[in-house]
């Protein structure tokens, strides 16, 4: 009974390189979100995805982030030229999306990204 | 905008019952009131969601008061392992913005043996 996976669960790269973060959600879950969570502060809405499209990605910087969850395979976040602002922890989560929209999200171990 | 106001920090002994408090008083009647919590630095765990009635599973009881204005998350027999930030998030059940869960600070709940 896997829950959602995340890899890799420590990624450090150097200014200028791209970050790729990886989600499997809850097998059966078609929905995805990705949220940070910055040193010392609480989780931020990201993006949320279902499968092959982006329903909203209103909290997602404009540049460098990008987001997908293709039909087969795993959600990907991507982070070009990182900057060491980009420095936090991104957790994904998924969920069922019951009808009503009582629905829990379950949340990855996070991916910690430090930018050196 | 805060929908929600929790306690920054709580303390609780082992053992007894951890009653956590959250103000929502702006709360709509189609919005949901759910329970996250963050074990130091892993992703945030669900406890428990309701939207009018007190609901209670395997981890947790939610009290929502009857204006629904306020609601107590309570953990009937504390351990160290609850040790944890606790979010208080009012979630619309519909519409824009309905899936995200929008995170405030919490309440810091230390558990002393």
């Amino acid at each position: 009974n896997a829950g959602v996976m995340q890899n890799p669960r420590h990624l450090v790269r150097r200014r200028g390189q791209e970050a790729r973060l990886r989600c499997s959600p809850v097998k059966g879950h078609s929905h995805v979100y990705w949220y940070r969570q910055l040193p010392e502060e609480g989780l931020k809405f990201m993006v949320y995805l279902q499968k092959e499209n982006i329903i909203d990605e209103s909290g997602m910087p404009k540049e460098r982030f990008s987001a997908e969850f293709p039909k087969e395979g795993p959600s990907i976040l991507r982070i070009q030229q990182v900057v060491r602002g980009d420095s936090a922890a991104y957790f994904c989560a998924s969920s069922t999306r019951l009808a009503g929209g009582s629905d829990e999200q379950y949340f990855g171990p996070g991916t910690r990204l430090t930018v050196t | 905008d805060a929908k929600t106001t929790q306690p920054p920090s709580m303390d609780c002994a082992e053992g007894r019952a951890a009653n956590l408090p959250c103000n929502h008083s702006t709360i709509s009647g189609n919005e949901y009131v759910y329970w996250y919590r963050q074990i130091h630095s892993q992703g945030p765990q669900y406890i428990i969601h309701g939207l009018k009635n007190n609901e209670t599973n395997e981890m947790a009881s939610l009290i929502i008061t009857e204006d629904r204005k306020s609601s107590t998350l309570i953990l009937p027999h504390a351990t160290l392992r609850d040790t944890a930030v606790y979010y208080c998030i009012v979630r619309s059940a519909s519409g824009a913005g309905s899936y995200q869960l929008t995170f405030g600070k919490g309440t810091k709940l230390s558990v002393i043996p």
